[in-house]
């Protein structure tokens, strides 16, 4: 079955405590990008990835970091973790065939709240 | 610059009524992609349609139907005899070609009454 994996589906943690979501793909999708979603504010990009070992910022990447060392995986992780970054995290993969952009594939969301 | 609005921000209607929650979208791009999602109370987002911007042919799929418009950049959305089931939060996305990026909307809640 096609999926994104992403753990864990909820996290609650303290200031300052680095953390790591995972999110893997079976797909063998090129890009990979991570959102957050935010009331009011939809869904916006924090970091993307065209492929392995190439990564770039999106719209909201302060207090992120992203790595991209094998095509399934794109963890995303957090040095030191501030309230503001509660919210609800959703990884997603998709393909650029033939040209056409395919619909992108969520993971199921990873809600963190930050105390 | 590439923006959507959903204007709508919630809309509740009474079951087996019809509702058509709207997308507006801006882009410089000749080729792109529009795309509605469903998230469920349960939180996941499910994909609902794809449409390239040479594709004005209006679709329709069970109880939904979208409406594209490239003359007024609109992509809206209607449920027809909705259903509590229906009850989400509706998300409307723009892609440029090759870009792999998603352009979301704020989101219109659904809430359908029984």
């Amino acid at each position: 079955e096609a999926q994104v994996t992403q753990n864990p589906r909820y996290l609650i943690t303290v200031t300052g405590k680095k953390l790591t979501v995972t999110c893997s793909q079976n797909m063998n999708h090129e890009y990979m990008s991570w959102y957050r979603q935010d009331p009011g504010l939809g869904l916006r990009q924090i970091y993307y990835s065209m492929n392995v070992e190439v990564t770039d910022k999106g719209d909201v990447p302060e207090g992120y970091k992203v790595s991209r060392k094998e095509k399934r995986n794109f963890p995303l992780i957090l040095e030191s973790p501030s309230p503001n970054q509660t919210s609800l995290y959703f990884c997603a993969s998709s393909s650029l065939g033939g040209g056409v952009n395919t619909e992108a594939f969520f993971g199921q969301g990873t809600r963190l709240t930050v105390v | 610059a590439q923006k959507v609005t959903q204007a709508q921000t919630e809309i509740s209607v009474v079951e087996k009524e019809d509702v058509t929650l709207d997308c507006v979208y801006e882009t410089r791009d000749t080729t792109y992609y529009l795309f509605w999602y469903k998230q469920p109370p349960s939180g996941e987002l499910v994909f609902l349609i794809r449409r390239n911007s040479f594709d004005e042919q209006n679709e329709i799929s069970g109880r939904y139907s979208w409406n594209f418009q490239k003359s007024t950049s609109s992509f809206n959305f209607t449920i027809t005899a909705s259903q509590v089931v229906d009850s989400a939060v509706y998300f409307c996305a723009l892609s440029g070609r090759g870009t792999y990026k998603y352009i979301f909307g704020t989101g219109t809640r659904l809430k359908v009454l029984a």
